[in-house]
């Protein structure tokens, strides 16, 4: 198994550009998030989806979209990129357990800058 | 809302030291906490975990309590190698009835270890 991979791995985009982040997981997870990690705040959630076909919004939404039309990809899309979306971005997967505990996989992650 | 507090880096030691990291939480109900740690230029990966309180995860000589009583789960490895430095995130899950499942970081800590 592939686990969890994304790409690009690096990306620099001048304001205004849009691209696509790719995400894509092997493990017929049902849970799939996007998240983005900035200096000294840990990694905040951007959006979330809990199965083929339904996603829903995170702590920090804005500028980005996301779809879920298979289990196995969840991409993030920058509509119009701002040096604020300088970050770099993990997408995650998981799966439910019989508890109420969640083990989330974690991709390499993309670096992204925007000029 | 949740929130997770680590103790601020770096920390340096030297090898074969003993290490701590605190972490503390502030939750409604009963989350499942997380050490997940990231070496550089890679993701996320979980270390360890504990679902319940007074539950202890361990993995690769690194331990966690559940502490409810004291809200905390610090980090714990009795003697610490060059190879585990790297940047510790404390985390918390605690699914809401949307089948949100986002870890809730802390900001990270991050150990360097001196031969």
């Amino acid at each position: 198994n592939a686990g969890v991979t994304q790409t690009p791995k690096f990306q620099v985009l001048k304001t205004g550009q849009s691209m696509t982040l790719q995400c894509a997981q092997d493990m017929n997870h049902e849970y799939m998030s996007w998240y983005r990690q900035d200096p000294g705040m840990g990694l905040r959630l951007i959006h979330y989806s809990v199965g083929a076909g339904i996603t829903d919004q995170g702590e920090v939404p804005n500028g980005y979209n996301v779809s879920r039309s298979t289990t196995e990809d969840f991409p993030l899309r920058l509509l119009s990129a701002a040096p604020s979306q300088t970050s770099v971005y993990f997408c995650a997967s998981s799966y439910s357990l019989a508890g109420i505990s969640y083990e989330q996989y974690f991709g390499p992650g993309t670096r992204l800058t925007v000029t | 809302g949740d929130s997770v507090t680590q103790m601020e880096g770096p920390v340096t030691l030297s090898e074969e030291a003993f290490l701590t990291i605190n972490c503390t939480y502030t939750a409604t109900g009963y989350p499942s906490l997380f050490w997940y740690v990231q070496y550089p230029g890679e993701g996320l990966q979980l270390l360890l975990k504990a679902t319940k309180a007074d539950d202890k995860g361990s993995n690769k000589g690194f331990e966690a309590t559940y502490r409810k009583e004291t809200t905390s789960f610090h980090l714990e490895k009795g003697s610490v190698q060059v190879s585990d430095s790297a940047v510790y995130f404390c985390a918390l899950l605690y699914p809401t009835d949307t089948g949100r499942r986002a870890l809730t970081f802390g900001s990270g800590t991050r150990l360097q270890v001196q031969p």
